[in-house]
């Protein structure tokens, strides 16, 4: 399979407790993104990477929240003392940037975070 | 800022019909792509179809196509012959474009779950 692969699949967590996901994308991709969606909602933008370089963050993604792509590869996004309004859907998308490229964003399956 | 809406929450169809989604959005940009996503139930989210805010001709994607009114800021999207492996949630989707794509993010709408019956 060589599509964007997201781990775990599930997460299910205590409130306070730290967790890592990761994402792994298509392997020529240099940019890699992360969304979150909620329930009943369209997903919402958190970050992004060029290669190892994170370029952008959004707002939603506060200081219990990191991201890293060591080396432009795979990346893991580590939320910190988790709360119940962490629970959601958590999707990564990577994409080909390139002067010739459209950039078209192709996504993984999404890791589901529930915060008890 | 630039916003989507989607108004539709549910939509229905009957298997070979045609079903039109709607979608408004709001920029203040003049170059930009839109896009419509489908997100299959527990499966992951795909392209259906782009547009390019530059090219005044509709895309089509075999039983796919939109109708991009740049002025109204309007894009729907039109499934015609509708199959069961159709129903989803559909998302339609905006993003900047700028000269060295310095801005890459999609901001999403609420999306659409459209129904088909057989």
């Amino acid at each position: 399979d060589t599509g964007v692969s997201q781990n775990p699949r599930h997460k299910i967590t205590k409130r306070g407790q730290n967790v890592t996901f990761r994402c792994d994308p298509i392997s020529e991709h240099n940019r890699l993104y992360w969304y979150r969606q909620t329930l009943g909602q369209g997903p919402e933008f958190l970050t992004y990477f060029q290669n190892e370089a994170q370029l952008e963050k959004s707002r939603l993604l506060s200081d219990r929240f990191s991201a890293e792509r060591p080396k432009g590869s795979f990346s893991t996004l580590e939320i910190q003392r988790t709360e119940q309004g962490d629970s959601a859907m958590y999707l990564c998308a990577s994409s080909l940037a390139g002067q010739r490229s459209y950039n078209e964003q192709f996504f993984g399956p999404g890791t589901r975070l529930t915060v008890l | 800022a630039q916003t989507v809406t989607q108004s539709q929450p549910e939509m229905s169809v009957q298997e070979a019909e045609t079903v039109t989604l709607s979608c408004t959005y709001d920029t203040s940009e003049s170059d930009y792509y839109l896009f419509w996503y489908k997100q299959p139930p527990s499966r992951q989210m795909i392209l259906v179809i782009r547009q390019e805010a530059y090219k005044q001709q509709n895309a089509t994607e075999n039983r796919f196509s939109v109708n991009f009114q740049k002025a109204a800021k309007s894009f729907s999207l039109k499934i015609s012959d509708s199959q069961l492996g159709d129903a989803a949630m559909y998302f339609c989707a905006y993003r900047s474009w700028k000269y060295g794509g310095a801005t890459n993010k999609l901001i999403f709408g609420t999306g659409t779950l459209l129904a088909v019956q057989p």
